[in-house]
C-alpha cells in the first residue's frame, strides 16, 4: 500500500493552454474522488468514479474540465483552455466502498498530496 | 444546502497545552457525519476524527476528542498534550447519510510552539 500518488506535484501554465493531470489510487480502491482547494478555502467536491463509471459531477466542473477513470484504476483530471481562475490544488482521494458509500461505513478517504496548479 | 463555518483562522499553542478548535454546521439533514481532517504542509489530508449524528456519545481517538452539540450545530475539536506535530491545518467537514461529497469549512491554521 502506497497511498494515493498524484502527478506532477505542480504545474505551471500559461492561460488558454490544457492541461492534464494523473491520480493513482491505492490498488483495488473501486471509488476515487476529485476536490479542488483554492488559497484560504477548504476543499470543494468535484467528481467521483465508482471504477470506471464516473457517477457524480458538481456544478463545479465546467465544459473545461473532464474527468477520466478508464480502467478502473488511474484517474486523470484535464482543464482545456486553463483561466486564472482555474489556480488551485486539485487533490485526489480514494477508498475501499461497498454500496453504501465511504461514510456510512466508516471506510476512510485516502487523500493525495495534490497537483497544486499556477495559471500566469 | 449544507454549510461548515470555522470562525477561527489561526490558533496557537505552547506544547502539552490543551486547545479547542470551533466548527459549527448546517444542514437539513437529519442523518449524517462530521469529521475534523488535518493538512499538515506535506498537503495530504488525513483523517483526526470522526461523529455520526445519531450517536449522543461524542468520539474519541487518543488526544484528539470532539464536544458535538447537535442541537448548537456544533462541533468543535480538543486537542489534549498538544505536540509539535499537530501543527497544520484542521479542517472540519460535514456530509449527509447517503452522500458522497464532504462539504469542508475554509479551515484553522493550528501552531503548536515549543
Amino acid at each position: 500500500d502506497t497511498g494515493v500518488s498524484q502527478d506532477p506535484r505542480h504545474k505551471i501554465t500559461k492561460r488558454g493552454q490544457n492541461v492534464t493531470f494523473r491520480c493513482d489510487p491505492i490498488s483495488e480502491h473501486n471509488r476515487l474522488y476529485w476536490y479542488r482547494q483554492t488559497l484560504g478555502q477548504g476543499p470543494e467536491f468535484l467528481t467521483y468514479f465508482q471504477n470506471e463509471a464516473q457517477l457524480e459531477k458538481s456544478r463545479l466542473l465546467s465544459d473545461r474540465f473532464s474527468a477520466e477513470r478508464p480502467k478502473g484504476s488511474f484517474s486523470t483530471l484535464e482543464i482545456q483552455r486553463t483561466e486564472q481562475g482555474d489556480s488551485a490544488m486539485y487533490l485526489c482521494a480514494s477508498s475501499q466502498t461497498p454500496g453504501q458509500g465511504p461514510f456510512a461505513t466508516n471506510e476512510k478517504l485516502f487523500f493525495g498530496s495534490g497537483t497544486q496548479l499556477s495559471v500566469l | 444546502a449544507q454549510t461548515v463555518t470555522q470562525s477561527q483562522p489561526e490558533m496557537s499553542v505552547q506544547e502539552a497545552e490543551t486547545v479547542t478548535l470551533s466548527c459549527t454546521y448546517d444542514t437539513s439533514e437529519s442523518n449524517y457525519y462530521l469529521f475534523w481532517y488535518k493538512q499538515p504542509p506535506s498537503r495530504q489530508m488525513i483523517l483526526v476524527i470522526r461523529q455520526e449524528a445519531y450517536k449522543q456519545q461524542n468520539a474519541t481517538e487518543n488526544r484528539f476528542s470532539v464536544n458535538f452539540q447537535k442541537a448548537a450545530k456544533s462541533f468543535s475539536l480538543k486537542i489534549s498534550d498538544s505536540q509539535l506535530g499537530d501543527t497544520a491545518m484542521y479542517f472540519c467537514a460535514l456530509t449527509a447519510r447517503g452522500s458522497e461529497k464532504l462539504v469542508f469549512g475554509k479551515g484553522t491554521k493550528l501552531t503548536v510552539n515549543p
